[in-house]
């Protein structure tokens, strides 16, 4: 069946970058995109960005300049590089898998990211 | 950005009731519109997609419906297991936003 697991650090200290990996079984990469959400807590999500099946990514404008999506097929797995992490960037971060349309249809447990010192 | 504004921002409603919660897109998103529950600790799952058409496995006490910039979810005979935040996100437009979701509570 589909299954999405993140892993990365829990803390990153403000200004350093971050580091997670999207480990996928279930499903190639190659026919669907994957996207990375954040969630802070108790508040709403938001739409990191996407790596597409056919390798071209997107991004949300407000995050553009610090983030990078990319994915090791052979590995079945999907990188985020975030710089210049900020306190505000603490929540959990997940990764999702598109459905029949480009909504998020499978969800990856999550992992809680903090950003202090 | 598209501005996803839902309502209400919390509900109580007792087993069985029906409930609906609204969502209000800033600009027209041509039914590109998806529902997700989430429950306490859990990561959110998809119920409703394009407006209207339930994700596999979903109960049919679930529904969708709406157009343009107004968008509605209702719960019929509203279960134990149904208590949780729900959220509206669109898809027609970069980047996808997500309203503020609606916490359903048991009366």
């Amino acid at each position: 069946q589909v299954q999405l697991k993140e892993s990365g650090p829990g803390l990153v200290q403000p200004s350093e970058t971050l580091s997670l990996t999207c480990t996928v079984s279930g499903f190639s990469l190659t026919s669907y995109s994957v996207s990375w959400v954040r969630q802070p807590s108790g508040k709403g999500p938001e739409w990191m960005g996407r790596m597409w099946y056919d390798g071209d990514t997107a991004y949300n404008s407000a995050l553009k300049s610090r983030l990078s999506i990319s994915r090791d097929t052979s590995k079945n797995q999907v990188f985020l590089k975030m710089n210049s992490l900020q306190t505000d960037d603490t929540g959990t971060y997940y990764c999702t898998r598109d459905g029949i349309t480009t909504v998020f249809a499978y969800w990856g447990q999550g992992t809680l990211v903090t950003v202090s010192s | 950005d598209i501005r996803m504004t839902q309502s209400p921002a919390s509900l109580s409603a007792s087993l069985g009731e029906t409930v609906n919660i609204e969502c209000l897109a800033s600009e027209d998103i041509y039914s590109d519109l998806a529902w997700y529950q989430q429950k306490p600790g859990k990561s959110p799952q998809l119920l409703i997609y394009n407006a209207n058409s339930l994700q596999n496995g979903v109960p049919s006490r679930f529904s969708g419906s709406g157009s343009g910039t107004q968008y509605s979810l209702k719960i019929n005979s509203l279960q134990s297991e149904d208590v949780a935040t729900y959220f509206c996100q669109q898809y027609n437009n970069y980047p996808n936003t997500f309203g503020a979701g609606t916490k359903l509570e048991l009366k």
